[in-house]
């Protein structure tokens, strides 16, 4: 089972900033088959970016993905108020398909 | 336009049994795997699991082998989860969500209290 790492647990932010979030896994991810996901309290995740730097239909191009093999980063180019949220990375180019146990973005 | 629509919330006892369903409309069902979520009360999101409709091939997280059982019927386009005997830990929002690139439409969330 490859195990995601995020880092940090919370980063403290402004509205304007850059924010860069970290996923290690413990082995190679298949094919950089990694994906992020947005959630918003009382929401279902969304997803934000697959295939390390794909962005899913809809998303802004604040969000970029970044990364191969162990190391991948989300950055948010400059926060919006509506980007402070928790996120999470997956992996799914193996079973099982894991996630990472989260990072939440808080305004600062 | 791809939805996933979830059962409702339910309430049961430790002991009882519970089958849960997400249906979806949109696409072609057989095509795409779709699995389960786990979320418990303020933790992250944990993968259960998934099953492929076309040829109804299931693969189980480690945490949930042998703990709920993953289905589909294809000719309703509706992807279940069941508990053959619930326990206070199932206490959770369970979603759905279907996997093309990533899991890129969600259901909205079925709430499961086990409590007596």
């Amino acid at each position: 089972e490859i195990v995601l790492t995020q880092s940090p647990g919370t980063l403290s932010l402004s509205p304007g900033e850059r924010a860069t979030l970290s996923c290690r896994a413990s082995q190679s991810v298949t094919n950089s088959y990694l994906a992020w996901y947005q959630q918003k309290p009382g929401q279902a995740p969304r997803l934000l970016t697959y295939g390390a730097s794909s962005r899913a239909t809809g998303v802004p191009d604040r969000f970029s993905g970044s990364g191969s093999g162990t190391d991948f980063t989300l950055t948010i180019s400059r926060l919006e108020p509506e980007d402070f949220a928790v996120y999470y990375c997956q992996q799914y180019g193996s079973s099982p398909r894991t996630f990472g146990q989260g990072t939440k973005v808080e305004i600062k | 336009e791809v939805q996933l629509v979830q059962s409702g919330a339910e309430v049961k006892k430790p002991g009882e049994s519970l089958k849960i369903s997400c249906k979806a409309s949109g696409y072609r069902f057989t095509n795409y795997w779709i699995g389960w979520v786990r979320q418990m009360p303020g933790k992250g999101l944990e993968w259960m699991g998934i099953i492929y409709p076309g040829d109804s091939d299931i693969r189980y997280g480690p945490s949930f082998q042998g703990q709920v059982t993953i289905s589909a019927d294809k000719s309703i386009s509706t992807a279940y989860l069941q508990w053959g005997s619930l326990r206070a830990s199932d206490t959770a929002m369970y979603y759905c969500a279907r996997h093309g690139e990533g899991a890129d439409y969600w259901g909205q969330g079925t709430r499961v209290t086990v409590s007596s």
